[in-house]
């Protein structure tokens, strides 16, 4: 079984300011990594992903995260964030095998404030 | 790129009542599709994957007989909440791996916000 960890619930950052989200898992297989973004009553988009390959991944917006195997961590990040970058940001794990069903953390609400 | 629709977006039904959420892939086939529920400030969880054509496989806790759902054709998921009580009230998600994209990150729909007075 997997398990992600989200060590922060909230994150209040000033617009065009930095941002880190951190994200650690657990899990006894080799697993897939994602965070995701999601705008109030709103489903989930995909910011980025790593399945394999380079470390560093960058996404939508700006956004990038990196993995780091021997921390298990998969921290996002954005150099100058901005108001609508106000949300709620889950970090997600699957098993690189078939179609496995995604563990989500509880999430990081990111709120840019001006 | 793949989209995942998901309808109604929000409903309010009595307590008692029984209300239908469909989720579809639109632009590609979905042998399998997942359920979410998502509590107020919670992250997603589990309730069920559809698998096209036969049972879904719920997760411990989830209770089949509520939670009713059918995987009829490879763009077609639907969940019923049977006889919502106001507890049921909360926000459902569906997503879907495309079937012939191992490696594909699952599309979600737009969530259903269900309200059970």
């Amino acid at each position: 079984a997997q398990s992600v960890t989200q060590l922060d619930s909230q994150v209040p950052v000033f617009e065009e300011a930095p941002v880190e989200l951190r994200c650690n898992y657990s899990s006894s297989v080799s697993v897939y990594l994602f965070w995701y973004v999601q705008y109030p009553n709103q489903g989930l988009q995909l910011l980025l992903k790593y399945l394999s390959g380079s470390t560093l991944v960058k996404g939508i917006n700006g956004f990038e995260a990196e993995f780091n195997k021997s921390q298990t961590s998969f921290h996002l990040r954005k150099p100058s964030v901005h108001i609508s970058d106000t949300a709620e940001y889950f970090c997600a794990v699957r098993t690189n095998s078939g179609y496995s069903t995604l563990t989500f953390g509880k999430g990081t609400m990111l709120l840019v404030s001006p | 790129g793949a989209v995942v629709s998901q309808h109604p977006s929000r409903v309010i039904c009595k307590s008692g009542t029984s209300v239908k959420i469909e989720c579809r892939s639109l632009d590609f086939q979905a042998t399998t599709m997942f359920w979410y529920r998502q509590f107020p400030k919670q992250s997603l969880m589990l309730m069920a994957t559809s698998n096209e054509g036969s049972k879904a496989t719920y997760e411990q806790g989830v209770e089949k007989d509520k939670f009713l759902i059918n995987h009829a054709s490879l763009t077609l998921s639907t969940l019923t909440v049977t006889s919502a009580h106001p507890e049921d009230s909360s926000f459902y998600i569906c997503s879907a791996p495309p079937s012939n994209r191992v490696n594909t990150e699952a599309f979600f729909g737009q969530g259903t916000r269900l309200t059970v007075v």
